[in-house]
């Protein structure tokens, strides 16, 4: 499965929106790019998954590049309850069902 | 409808001693997983079930480390004897599992977890 690369940490007011990057140069074609999230003390949860086109739902928006080789999870007004360890997973959807959950990225939405 | 539930939430025990974790998942899921969580680090797989079957153990350190699902529904997971390495969180998670649109059916949705401290 590609690996991802996300920045250790961001930053983001509460009501603005929240823009987190993640690089999976390696993907392959048939390689989804899937988001989690985990608030302090709880198990992750799911965002939000996309292979080629752009995906929305009531969470958040996921942006992913012609190339596929980056993407971006936007959360369009972000609150403080959104602060959370955002983790940014490949996925080929075979029988592994095994995630690769790096580090993710610690958003930090202030007042 | 309800989510993923385990318990204990937190188990404090010495090295050495026995621990188990138990595990309900959401209805109607399949497949159920079991991670491992070190402070500061994302989730790490340990075993993977389809149904009763563990169809994915790799990761699982069976000299110390158990798990079973009888009837495809429950899980336990088991250490004995534990080691003060083993401290961490234990998620467990589970999936719908089979195919949708040719795909393996992968949304994870995740319990609260066992956070696990070996004195």
């Amino acid at each position: 499965d590609a690996k991802t690369t996300q920045p250790t940490s961001m930053d983001c007011a509460e009501g603005r929106a929240a823009n987190l990057p993640c690089n999976h140069s390696t993907i392959s074609g048939n390689e989804y790019v899937y988001w989690y999230r985990q608030i302090h003390s709880q198990g992750p949860q799911y965002i939000i998954h996309g292979l080629k086109n752009n995906e929305t739902n009531e969470m958040a928006s996921l942006i992913i590049t012609e190339d596929r080789k980056s993407s971006t999870l936007i959360l369009p007004h972000a609150t403080l309850r959104d602060t959370a360890v955002y983790y940014c997973i490949v996925d080929r959807g075979s029988t592994l069902g095994r995630l690769y959950f790096g580090r993710g990225t610690q958003l930090t939405v202030w007042p | 409808e309800a989510g993923v539930v385990q318990s204990p939430r937190y188990k404090i025990i010495e090295k050495k001693q026995p621990v188990a974790f138990w595990c309900n998942p959401i209805s109607g899921h399949n497949t159920l997983y079991w991670y491992r969580q070190n402070l500061g680090q994302g989730p790490e797989l340990l075993i993977r079930y389809e149904n009763e079957e563990a169809v994915d153990d790799s990761q699982l350190p069976k000299d110390r480390f158990s798990a079973e699902r009888l009837k495809g529904v429950d899980s336990t997971l088991k250490i004995q004897p534990a080691e003060l390495g083993d401290s961490a969180v234990y998620l467990c998670a589970s999936s719908l599992g089979g195919l949708a649109g040719g795909r393996l059916q992968e949304t994870q949705y995740f319990g609260p977890g066992t956070r696990l401290l070996v004195l």
